[in-house]
């Protein structure tokens, strides 16, 4: 069964720990994204990767990080530095043939 | 201006009815158009994608693309309550060999029964 996948769904932390999300596809896909987003707003982008070791910053790459060591796993580190970090997390994966993102369930991160 | 803009709603029709979501988008080198569908609480669904000017349906859903315009539109017709979610605009951005999507805000739709 293919698919992305997100864990854990609902995440609590206290402020000042880092916490990590993962997100693993077995789609056969090469580029993978990670994604926030807000009540009442969209999406917006914090990293994402073409193909294994190697990524790039989004729109809101301050206080994450990310490692691409296999093509089916993209994990997001949310750092202490990070100053807004509840939110809702997103990964999605591309066929690049269609460029066509598809969703993992997301992440839903508390943080207080 | 924004990259994608979308009327934010919410846009209210009856059950039945011809629901029109519309989006504009400004980089008129853009080559991809998708329509997402993202129910309250839950990750954005792709219904449909289209790449050339023209119609394009499926099923219930058609998407409409007009790259003079810069103007993208999704219909659906024969509207359910199951249809009511936030529908999400994007349009690929290609910066040689990176490609990412920009996002509208999104409009809420809602059909009443």
């Amino acid at each position: 069964d293919g698919g992305i996948t997100q864990s854990p769904k609902y995440l609590f932390r206290k402020e000042g720990q880092n916490v990590t999300l993962s997100c693993e596809q077995n789609l056969n896909h090469d580029a993978m994204y990670w994604y926030r987003q807000d009540p009442g707003q969209g999406l917006r982008l914090i990293y994402y990767s073409q193909i294994v070791n190697d990524f790039q910053k989004g729109d809101i790459a301050e206080g994450y990080s990310v490692s691409r060591e296999k093509k089916e796993s993209f994990p997001l580190t949310v750092t202490s530095a990070q100053k807004n970090p509840t939110a809702f997390y997103l990964c999605a994966s591309v066929d690049r043939g269609k460029n066509e993102q598809y969703f993992g369930p997301g992440t839903r991160l508390t943080v207080t | 201006q924004k990259e994608v803009e979308q009327n934010s709603g919410p846009l209210s029709v009856p059950e039945g009815a011809i629901a029109s979501l519309n989006c504009t988008y400004s980089d008129r080198v853009s080559q991809s158009f998708f329509w997402y569908r993202q129910y309250s609480g839950k990750s954005p669904e792709l219904i449909m994608s289209i790449y050339s000017n023209g119609d394009k349906e499926d099923g219930r859903f058609t998407a409409q693309l007009n790259k003079a315009s810069q103007y993208v539109s999704l219909l659906i017709r024969d509207s359910q309550p199951s249809d009511s979610a936030t529908y999400l605009c994007a349009v690929n951005r290609v910066a040689g060999n990176n490609r990412k999507l920009i996002w509208g805000l999104g409009t809420s739709l809602a059909v009443n029964p």
